[in-house]
């Protein structure tokens, strides 16, 4: 059971360049999320999904996008990289039920724009 | 707006110590608060999970308890030991829909 999986681990980029950070899980979960992870600031929603087709915004969703088009796999697109989107990302599933809805992590996307 | 807290930032302590880190939460409506461990370069790994309707939560040498009226969560690490070092995430959840607000953690050594 490989659990959240995250693509790439490391990425250098332009500013100006796009790019897609890839999550699969294979957990059946129908909640997926993207954070981000800043010094100082702790993790911060970006975007979210309750299920396929289904999409909402966090609390930091400028300047990314995202599909769900399977419930396996949840994309963040950068449409145009900005030194200020230099983060950790991280990518999280669970179930959603009554309450219980723990919520499994991906290893982390480290991206740096210069 | 929710808003998480978590004091002391960072926190020495030498093995075998018994100890208490704390998490305080502005908006008393909250529906499950979760204690997480992120050792370094990794994500997140959940560790307890306390739903509203319940005070406490109880892994291992862990307890985490929740009191909504004072916004406060704290998890106790009995005996603690130098593998427990790692920066420890709570984090409170508005609604059904796993949407969470962090805190900023906690940075635990414990030195041997």
């Amino acid at each position: 059971n490989a659990g959240v999986t995250q693509t790439p681990k490391f990425q250098v980029l332009k500013t100006g360049q796009s790019m897609t950070l890839q999550c699969a899980q294979d957990m059946n979960h129908e909640y997926m999320s993207w954070y981000r992870q800043d010094p100082g600031m702790g993790l911060r929603l970006i975007h979210y999904s309750v299920g396929a087709g289904i999409t909402d915004q966090g609390e930091v969703p400028n300047g990314y996008n995202v599909s769900r088009s399977t419930t396996e796999d949840f994309p963040l697109r950068l449409l145009s990289a900005a030194p200020s989107q230099t983060s950790v990302y991280f990518c999280a599933s669970s179930l959603l039920d009554s309450g219980a809805n723990v919520l499994t992590f991906g290893a982390g996307s480290r991206l740096t724009v210069l | 707006k929710q808003e998480v807290t978590q004091i002391p930032a960072a926190l020495s302590v030498p093995e075998g110590e018994n100890l208490v880190l704390n998490c305080s939460f502005t908006d008393s409506a909250i529906y499950n608060l979760q204690w997480f461990r992120q050792d370094p370069g990794k994500g997140l790994t959940s560790l307890l999970l306390i739903q509203s309707s319940q005070r406490e939560q109880t892994s291992g040498r862990l307890n985490a308890s929740l009191d909504k009226s004072s916004g406060r969560s704290t998890l106790y690490i009995a005996a603690s030991q130098p593998g427990d070092s790692a920066t420890y995430l709570c984090a409170g959840s508005q609604t059904s829909g796993s949407r969470l607000t962090f805190g900023e953690g906690t940075q635990l050594t414990v030195n041997p």
